[in-house]
């Protein structure tokens, strides 16, 4: 089974729509990100969260909320969707405490999310 | 802000060849610098990791150097073959703000038989 996981994989949703994205991991890392990818822009990071108790805004957070349920689970929500919201969505976890393999980031394999 | 550039854009090379991917960031108070390859509508598959303190990492064909003082890394990838084709991205962690990485637009390499 896959370390990180994402439901769903894809999603299509229209204009106004509450939607939320999961993600799982069974690596045990305490830390979790959420970043889109957009054709032409890279990926850019929406929320990352160090531990269950401290959640922090990336670069573009605007429409977006998070919830660490647990250690293993990280969900990204969009309150109202809009069509500019439609991108590849990735979930990813690191290791504050693996010694020379610290930081190391592991990525899900992604959400299509279209909204029309 | 951290800026992370790669260039070339998109690289396309004959099965066999040896090839350089560079990456450039600002900011060089990095805390380490990763190497992904992305499959066309996949995730990110980590390559290499390259920690502040290191000169580079080796993988079985790729090897990645990182110069912090100049704000370059290059992926050398050694006779290439036609599934190293995908997108490579290259990605900075800041010392100040451990875990976040910030990335590069990628490289597309296409290896034809």
């Amino acid at each position: 089974d896959a370390d990180v996981t994402q439901t769903p994989r894809n999603r299509i949703t229209k204009t106004g729509k509450r939607i939320m994205l999961e993600c799982s991991q069974t690596k045990g890392h305490d830390r979790m990100y959420w970043y889109r990818q957009d054709p032409g822009l890279g990926l850019r990071l929406i929320y990352y969260s160090f531990d269950v108790k401290d959640i922090n805004k990336g670069e573009i957070s605007d429409g977006y909320s998070v919830s660490r349920q647990a250690q293993a689970k990280f969900s990204l929500s969009l309150e109202s969707a809009i069509p500019n919201q439609t991108a590849l969505y990735f979930c990813a976890t690191s290791d504050s405490a693996k010694g020379t393999g610290a930081y190391e980031q592991y990525f899900g394999p992604g959400t299509r999310l279209t909204v029309t | 802000k951290q800026e992370v550039t790669q260039i070339p854009a998109a690289l396309s090379v004959p099965e066999g060849e040896n090839l350089v991917l560079n990456c450039s960031f600002t900011d060089s108070a990095i805390y380490n610098l990763q190497w992904f390859r992305q499959d066309p509508g996949k995730g990110l598959t980590s390559l290499l990791l390259i920690q502040s303190s290191q000169r580079e990492q080796t993988s079985g064909r790729l090897n990645a150097s990182l110069d912090k003082s100049s704000g370059r890394s290059t992926l050398y990838i050694a006779a290439s073959q036609p599934g190293d084709s995908a997108t490579y991205l290259c990605a900075v962690g800041r010392g100040s703000t451990l875990g976040r990485l910030y990335f590069g637009r990628g490289t597309q390499l296409t290896v034809w038989p």
